[in-house]
């Protein structure tokens, strides 16, 4: 079974441009976690999102950012419009639905380091 | 969420055991504790949790203070390999709410040959 999986591993974009970035939770994994970590701090919860449904989005910045998770293919992490201040690794986890509640182990994907010239 | 408080730094040497503390002194009644730790340039990885009793698996221990205010991770023979940043995190497992993991600074391990 692979693991969680994120691409590109490294993205260069100039400033204005956007950025996706993909993210393939493990097999049978429904839930999925977008995370931010600036260089040298902690991870910050961004966004969760079901299939097809954005459960909590209390930690995505009001614009630019936006995230998807379709009935078919990765779920998708939008920036449009980059700044060099959304340099940063973005590290998607996953976890399987348990009984109707997310499983308590989230799984990490090696993500995707993001650099704004 | 409530919040952790570990030390920023500990270091350890190779072979020896670890002991990494973690507060919780406002966790409530359903709070889980969760560790995970990050490996340089990796994503984070589960380590551990529990609720009220100690735990034992195959990576770690986690024991829990009787009055849960407190927890310490316990890594029996530290390896090279165990340097990393471990985040000691309280989750509130919900019916349909947001299981987000709230991280912390950790505290890093760095552990000598």
């Amino acid at each position: 079974n692979a693991g969680v999986m994120q691409n590109p591993r490294h993205l260069v974009r100039r400033r204005g441009q956007e950025a996706r970035l993909r993210c393939s939770p493990m097999k049978g994994h429904s839930h999925v976690y977008w995370y931010r970590q600036l260089p040298e701090e902690g991870l910050k919860f961004m966004v969760y999102l079901q299939k097809e449904n954005i459960i909590d989005e209390s930690g995505m910045p009001k614009e630019r950012f936006s995230a998807e998770f379709p009935k078919e293919g990765p779920s998708i992490l939008r920036i449009q419009q980059v700044v060099r201040g959304d340099s940063a690794a973005y590290f998607c986890a996953s976890s399987p639905k348990v009984a109707g509640r997310a499983s308590n182990e989230q799984f990490f994907g090696p993500g995707t380091r993001l650099t704004v010239l | 969420d409530a919040k952790t408080t570990q030390p920023n730094s500990m270091e350890s040497n190779e072979e020896e055991p670890v002991h990494l503390p973690c507060n919780h002194s406002t966790i409530s009644g359903t709070d889980y504790i969760h560790w995970y730790r990050q490996l340089p340039s990796q994503g984070p990885e589960y380590v551990i949790h529990g609720l009220t009793s100690n735990v034992n698996n195959r990576m770690a221990s986690l024991a829990i203070a009787e009055d849960r205010k407190s927890s310490t991770l316990i890594l029996h023979r530290a390896t090279l390999r165990d340097a990393a940043v471990y985040y000691c995190i309280l989750r509130a497992l919900t019916q349909g709410g947001s299981e987000k993991l709230v991280f912390g600074k950790g505290t890093k391990l760095t552990v000598n040959p």
